[in-house]
């Protein structure tokens, strides 16, 4: 079975800390993917990554930065938290798209408060 | 870029109750996954169907391709179901998923 875990489940920050939100797949994916959900909105891309190092940016990288230096991980980085970033962020792994089957597989999520 | 769209935005049962969701896309796709939020906000995956039907349990999922949409029915509905249902769909060439904005099923005792 895939198996995609984020570092927390919960997570309460104050405004203008540095923040890191941790992902590993142990499935040997290509792809890594970490989306925003926020009522009302659905799930927004953040950024994706198709390769260790490689990075490409989602729908609203806007305050966010990632790191990919291994495959089995990938990092979302808040460099400085702000309200508005208080959401549900969820990671996601999936093998290359040129692949016969390509299918997403998502971690449990972690709930960012900021304060 | 492909649009994903659902429909009900929200569905109310009994338990025992079928229900029928529906998913439509506006181009071809290559991938169309079916997934059910649980309440601590999990995304489980239910199927993996670019076409034809498959059925596990309770679930079963039709997708007509070149008619461009999607069915999850659920039989004999039970509370455990309640939770949000999305749709994606993947485009060749392209490395992303594209989300529905879900239908919120709630199924009462």
């Amino acid at each position: 079975d895939v198996k995609v875990t984020q570092s927390s489940r919960y997570l309460v920050k104050r405004t203008g800390e540095k923040v890191f939100l941790e992902c590993v797949q142990d499935m040997d994916h290509e792809n890594m993917f970490w989306y925003r959900q926020d009522p009302g909105l659905g799930l927004r891309l953040i950024y994706f990554s198709y390769d260790v190092k490689m990075k490409e940016k989602g729908d609203i990288p806007e305050g966010y930065s990632v790191s990919r230096e291994k495959k089995e991980r990938f990092s979302l980085i808040l460099e400085s938290a702000s309200t508005n970033q208080t959401s549900m962020y969820l990671c996601a792994s999936s093998p290359p798209g040129g692949g016969k089957f390509y299918e997403q597989y998502f971690g449990p999520g972690t709930r960012l408060t900021v304060t | 870029g492909i649009q994903v769209e659902q429909s009900p935005p929200d569905l109310i049962l009994q338990e025992g109750a079928n229900s029928t969701l529906r998913c439509n896309f506006s181009d071809s796709v290559n991938n169309l996954q079916w997934f059910h939020q649980n309440p601590w906000g999990q995304l489980i995956n239910l199927f993996y169907i670019p076409s034809g039907t498959k059925q596990n349990g309770r679930l079963s999922a039709t997708t007509v391709a070149t008619e461009r949409y999607s069915l999850l029915y659920i039989s004999s509905s039970q509370t455990t179901d309640s939770g949000v249902y999305f749709c994606a769909a993947r485009q060749g060439g392209s490395e992303k998923l594209v989300f529905g904005k879900g239908t919120k099923l709630t199924v009462n005792p």
